[in-house]
């Protein structure tokens, strides 16, 4: 069965810094991952979509990267803002033919001004 | 933009209402899916649909039941509102071909 996992739960850094969230997943069988971001009583906003193909994937100060084979994955943030505090989830999908993907509990990040 | 509508951002229900949640997608996607939010449980799956017609039960489709009678919409009913179904309601939609998947903005449900 496959489960996601993300470590720390919570975290906060200073404004400024480059920062790395990780996701680990214990089934290396995966057609895709996603990162998404939710603001507190929002829905998720989707980030970053990485094929099982692909080592990483960016959009502006965000890039994302995957290693299947180790069953992680990481999204490094740059020059972090405020604007940036916000809860930011893995979710894998399954190599088969099923559209159900696997979510993270997320991890809830503060930067602090 | 494309994007995925929930109906209500609040609800206020009483205990044994039927409750209707609706989500509406402009994508054209094939799939369409029902998520619950709750702190310290993350998302957990109610039900989901492949196609027009059909549906499909997730890991907690106790209480609720579903409706997909046209491809753009995907209704979640709870057929009588109890308290312990109050959370964060979430739909999402995918296109099937790996493409990722895409969140309506949620509805939060209160049922007292």
């Amino acid at each position: 069965k496959q489960e996601v996992t993300q470590i720390p739960a919570a975290l906060s850094v200073p404004e400024g810094e480059n920062l790395v969230l990780n996701c680990s997943f214990t089934d290396s069988a995966i057609y895709n991952l996603q990162w998404f971001r939710q603001d507190p009583g929002k829905g998720l906003t989707s980030l970053l979509l990485i094929q099982s193909s692909q080592r990483e994937q960016t959009s502006g100060r965000l890039n994302a990267s995957l290693d299947k084979s180790s069953g992680r994955s990481t999204l490094y943030i740059a020059a972090s803002q405020p604007g940036d505090s916000a809860t930011y989830l893995c979710a894998v999908k399954r190599e088969n033919r099923d559209d159900k993907i696997i979510f993270g509990k997320g991890t809830r990040l503060h930067i602090l001004p | 933009d494309v994007k995925v509508t929930q109906s209500s951002r609040y609800l206020v229900k009483r205990t044994g209402e039927k409750v209707f949640l609706e989500c509406v997608q402009d994508m054209d996607h094939e799939n369409m899916f029902w998520y619950r939010q709750d702190p310290g449980l993350g998302l957990r799956l109610i039900y989901f649909s492949y196609d027009v017609k059909m549906k499909e039960k997730g890991d907690i489709p106790e209480g609720y039941s579903v409706s997909r009678e046209k491809k753009e919409r995907f209704s979640l009913i709870l057929e009588s509102a109890s308290t312990n179904q109050t959370s964060m309601y979430l739909c999402a939609s995918a296109s099937g071909e790996g493409r990722g998947y895409t969140f309506g903005s949620g509805t939060r449900l209160t049922v007292v």
